[in-house]
C-alpha cells in the first residue's frame, strides 16, 4: 500500500536560519507531490508542485524553495527562514490522472 | 482549480445531532472533494462527487452537489465527537493543485 512520510512533526527555528523539510512516498511510482502552508487562522495555500523529477512549479513567489531529487522525494527549503515562514506545512500526493490527494501528517514549524 | 467558499466558518452542535456544511464556488467543474482535517494533522479524503452527480453516500456522509447553483452541501448524520474537525471543499482540480478555502470547523459538543 501507498504511504507518505514526512518530517519532522515539529521545529522551532530561530529568523536566518535555513531549513529543510523532506516528504517521502511509498508504494507509488512517478506520483505528483505538493507542498502546502496553512497559517494560523487561513486556508490551506499551495506552495510548489511536482510532476516529475527536477520539475518543480511555483505557485506563491516567497522565501521558500522546492527540489524533487528523487522520484518519491519532495524537499521544501529555505536559506534565511523569516518569521512569516511560520505555519503548519503539509505534503501531498496523488497519482497522475487521479484527483485524490493523499496527505502526510505535517510539520509545524515555528520560527522564533 | 478554483477555491470553494466553505459555510459557516463554524459549526457547533450536540452528539447525535445532524450537521450540514455548505461550499459554494465560482466556475464550472468537473468533481468536487470534501477532506477533513483533524487539529495538527494532515487533511483526510471523504468524498469525491463528479458533476454528473447530484448525491453521494458514505457511511454516515452525504454529499450534495447543484451545478446550476455551483454549490455543494457535506451532511454528517448521527455526529459523534469524534467528527469534531475542520471540513474542506475543492472544487475541481487536478495535477496542479487543489485550492482550499478556510474550511468549515465543526465542534461536537458531548
Amino acid at each position: 500500500s501507498q504511504t507518505i512520510h514526512q518530517w519532522p512533526a515539529t521545529l522551532v527555528q530561530p529568523v536566518g536560519s535555513p531549513l529543510s523539510l523532506e516528504c517521502t512516498v511509498e508504494g507509488t511510482s512517478n506520483p505528483n507531490l505538493y507542498w502546502y502552508r496553512q497559517a494560523a487562522g487561513r486556508g490551506l495555500q499551495l506552495l510548489f508542485y511536482s510532476v516529475g523529477i527536477g520539475q518543480i512549479s511555483s505557485e506563491v513567489p516567497q522565501n521558500l524553495s522546492a527540489s524533487r531529487p528523487q522520484d518519491r522525494q519532495f524537499i521544501l527549503s529555505s536559506k534565511k527562514l523569516l518569521l512569516s515562514d511560520s505555519g503548519f506545512y503539509l505534503c501531498a500526493w496523488s497519482v497522475t490522472g487521479a484527483m485524490v490527494y493523499t496527505f502526510g501528517s505535517g510539520t509545524r514549524l515555528t520560527v522564533v | 482549480s478554483q477555491q470553494g467558499e466553505e459555510d459557516p466558518q463554524a459549526l457547533s452542535i450536540q452528539e447525535g445531532e445532524n450537521a450540514t456544511m455548505n461550499c459554494s464556488y465560482k466556475t464550472s467543474i468537473n468533481n468536487l472533494q470534501w477532506y477533513r482535517q483533524n487539529s495538527g494533522r494532515g487533511l483526510v479524503h471523504l468524498i469525491l462527487i463528479r458533476s454528473n452527480e447530484r448525491e453521494k453516500h458514505s457511511g454516515r456522509l452525504r454529499v450534495t452537489l447543484d451545478t446550476s447553483k455551483k454549490s455543494s452541501s457535506l451532511l454528517i448524520t448521527a455526529s459523534r465527537a469524534a467528527d469534531t474537525a475542520s471540513y474542506f471543499c475543492a472544487p475541481g482540480g487536478g495535477a496542479d493543485g487543489l485550492t482550499f478555502g478556510k474550511g468549515t470547523h465543526l465542534i461536537i459538543q458531548p
